[in-house]
C-alpha cells in the first residue's frame, strides 16, 4: 500500500539556497525517517522523528512532523553541490517494523 | 564506524536460476531486513527477521524467496527460481537491540540482473 508520498518529485536550486521537501502519509505512524540516496547507490539514514515529536535538527537538516495533517518536511539549509541526491521519507507504523517508502524527491544543487 | 555490507555488488543470472544475496549486518544489531528497489520505483519491503525467524513479510516475499542466518554474522536472501521481474537493487538493513522502532542502517545494495 502507498504510504509516504513526497513532493516535489524534483527540485533544482542554486548552491547556498535552502531546499524544502515534503512528505505525506496515510496511516498512524510510530516514526518517520528520512533517507538520502546518491544516484544508483545505497540508502543513507538522515534523521528519525517519532510521532510524539514535532521538530528535530541535525546539522543543516531540520525535520518537522505534523501528525494531524499526516505530513513531514525536510529542510536542508545552505545547500551544497554534495547534497545532490534523491531524498526519501519512510514511515513505520505501530503494528510492525517495516519501513514504507515514498517515491522520493530528486534534488539537484546547481553550483 | 560500523556498517552493513553486502556481496556481491552486482549479480547477473539467467532466468530460472537460483541466486543467494549475502549481507553482514552491524554486529550488535538483532533485527534484519531485506528491501528491494526496481529501477525508477519506490523501495519496497520484503521481509524482516528477528530471533532466527521471519517476523514480517510482504506479498512480494512468496515461496520463491527465503532468508537465513547461517552463522553469527551473515544474513542471506535466496531466490529459488529467478524471474525477469526480480531484476532490482536489493538492500539489506539492520537495526539495533532496542527494537524495530529505530533507525535502520542499510547496506550499499546488490544489483540483480535477470536475463
Amino acid at each position: 500500500s502507498q504510504q509516504g508520498e513526497e513532493d516535489p518529485q524534483a527540485l533544482s536550486i542554486q548552491e547556498g539556497e535552502n531546499a524544502t521537501m515534503n512528505c505525506s502519509y496515510k496511516t498512524s505512524i510510530n516514526n518517520l525517517q528520512w533517507y538520502r540516496q546518491n544516484s544508483g547507490r545505497g540508502l543513507v539514514h538522515l534523521i528519525l522523528i517519532r510521532s510524539n515529536e514535532r521538530e528535530k535538527h541535525s546539522g543543516r537538516l531540520r525535520v518537522t512532523l505534523d501528525t494531524s495533517k499526516k505530513s513531514s518536511s525536510l529542510l536542508i539549509t545552505a545547500s551544497r553541490a554534495a547534497d545532490t541526491a534523491s531524498y526519501f521519507c519512510a514511515t513505520i507504523m505501530d503494528s510492525n517494523y517495516q519501513l514504507i517508502w515514498g517515491a522520493g524527491t530528486k534534488l539537484i544543487i546547481k553550483p | 564506524e560500523p556498517e552493513v555490507t553486502q556481496t556481491p555488488s552486482h549479480q547477473v543470472t539467467q532466468m530460472g536460476q537460483e541466486v543467494i544475496l549475502r549481507c553482514v549486518p552491524i554486529s550488535n544489531h538483532l533485527y534484519f531486513y531485506w528491501y528491494r528497489q526496481i529501477l525508477g520505483q519506490k523501495v519496497e519491503f520484503l521481509v524482516s527477521f528477528y530471533n532466527n525467524e521471519i517476523s514480517e513479510k510482504s506479498e512480494i516475499f512468496d515461496d520463491q524467496f527465503s532468508v537465513e542466518r547461517p552463522d553469527g554474522s551473515n544474513f542471506t536472501l535466496k531466490i529459488r527460481s529467478t524471474k525477469l521481474e526480480d531484476s532490482a537493487m536489493y538492500f539489506c538493513a539492520s537495526s539495533e537491540v532496542a527494537g524495530g522502532y529505530n533507525e535502520q542502517f542499510f547496506g550499499p545494495g546488490t544489483r540483480l540482473t535477470v536475463l
